[in-house]
This record gives structure tokens, C-alpha cells and sequence, in this order.
């Protein structure tokens, strides 16, 4: 199965600062790469599919890059909601796999 | 709008079985694949299989080959999905998720306990 590795684990941030989120594919998923995030007591919220297509209603401030196996999400300002984890996920090879995810929280 | 609705919590002992339903609407229920996705306590996302409900064709991660059957009934627009041999390790929040080439809508989740 693809094993799709995040980094870093946890991520210590301000309001206001940049946040980069790394995903890394065991193999390549081309562009079928998904970001989801996560607060507590809730169900993920897809932010971005095909690698870089932002969903409906995503603030621009969440953008992501890549394909093959090298993948980011950015947060080019980080705002108090945005807190949570993020997951990243394929669906290029069976079966589908996520990452084991990403903490953001405030510094 | 689309909304899946899931059923219940469910506390179960260890070797049972437990059926879970996801109601959905707001969409055509035929169109779409639907998967379940469960998440352990603390843990991260971990997905079991879907279902595509024009065919009843099902696709299941080899993890759970064996214990898990997912169906649907196109009258009543709801995906269930039966977990057997149930074990500790199986305490999770399970989620079903439309896909839309992306999986863009997640019911609540239904939280399974597994405990003697």
C-alpha cells in the first residue's frame, strides 16, 4: 500500500505566521492528493483535492503544490480557527491511504 | 444540500457484530460511491472499503476481508456497513463519506465501543 508520511508531527505557530505541512508518498500518486482538516469532536473538512484545487468555500490563505510523491500545504497566515490537524490522503493507489497527520497549534 | 445522517452509538462485547447506516440525501443516491473511514480514539484516519450503490459492487481494504460487509438499499437512499468478529482494537468513530472524485461530504460518525 502507498504509505503517505507527514511532517512534522506537530507544528508550533502565532497567529499571523506562515504554516508549511509536508506529505510524503512511499510511491508516486500523481496528482490524486487530498488535504482534510480536523478539529475536535468533528468530521475532517476537505480543503484541497488534486494536490492544489482549493474546495468550496476554502479560504485563499490555504493553498497546496506538488505531485509525485513530494506534496505541501500552506497557510500563508495562520488565523485562530485554522488550529487543528490536517491529514492528507490518496486515492491514486489501492487502497486508499491517509497520512497520520499533522497538529497545528498555537505557540 | 447534501447531508448524511448517521445512526447511533453502539457498545458492543468482543466477538459481536455491530450494523451501522448512513442515511443520505440531497443528491442522487446512485451516483455516487460512498466509503467508511473509522478513526481510533487519538489516532488518525483509517479507511475499510466502499460501496457504489447503482451496482452493489464493493471494494474492501484487505485489512478487513473477512469481517466487513458493506450494503445498501436504494429505496430508503442508506449504505450500511456490518463489522464482525468485533475486538477491542475496533473502539473507533466510524465515518461514511460520499465520493464525489473527491471525498467531499462525511456524516457525523457513529462511535463504536468494544468492551467486555
Amino acid at each position: 500500500e502507498t504509505v503517505l508520511t507527514q511532517s512534522p508531527a506537530t507544528l508550533s505557530l502565532s497567529p499571523g505566521e506562515r504554516a508549511t505541512l509536508s506529505c510524503r508518498a512511499s510511491q508516486s500518486v500523481s496528482s490524486y492528493l487530498a488535504w482534510f482538516q480536523q478539529k475536535p469532536g468533528q468530521a475532517p473538512r476537505l480543503l484541497i483535492y488534486d494536490a492544489s484545487n482549493r474546495a468550496t468555500g476554502i479560504p485563499a490563505r490555504f493553498s497546496g503544490s506538488g505531485s509525485g510523491t513530494d506534496f505541501t500545504l500552506t497557510i500563508s497566515s495562520v488565523e485562530p480557527e485554522d488550529f487543528a490537524v490536517y491529514y492528507c490522503h490518496q486515492r491514486s493507489n489501492g487502497p486508499y491511504t491517509f497520512g497520520q497527520g499533522t497538529k497545528l497549534e498555537i505557540k | 444540500q447534501v447531508q448524511l445522517v448517521q445512526s447511533g452509538t453502539e457498545v458492543k462485547k468482543p466477538g459481536a457484530s455491530v450494523n451501522l447506516s448512513c442515511k443520505a440525501s440531497g443528491y442522487t443516491f446512485t451516483s455516487n460511491y460512498m466509503h467508511w473511514v473509522r478513526q481510533a480514539p487519538g489516532q488518525g484516519l483509517e479507511w475499510m472499503g466502499m460501496i457504489y450503490p447503482r451496482d452493489d459492487s464493493t471494494s474492501y481494504s484487505q485489512k478487513f476481508q473477512g469481517r466487513v460487509t458493506m450494503t445498501r438499499d436504494t429505496s430508503t437512499t442508506t449504505v450500511y456497513m456490518e463489522l464482525s468478529s468485533l475486538r477491542s482494537e475496533d473502539t473507533a468513530v466510524y465515518y461514511c463519506v460520499r465520493d464525489n472524485w473527491v471525498f467531499d461530504y462525511w456524516g457525523q460518525g457513529t462511535l463504536v465501543t468494544v468492551s467486555s
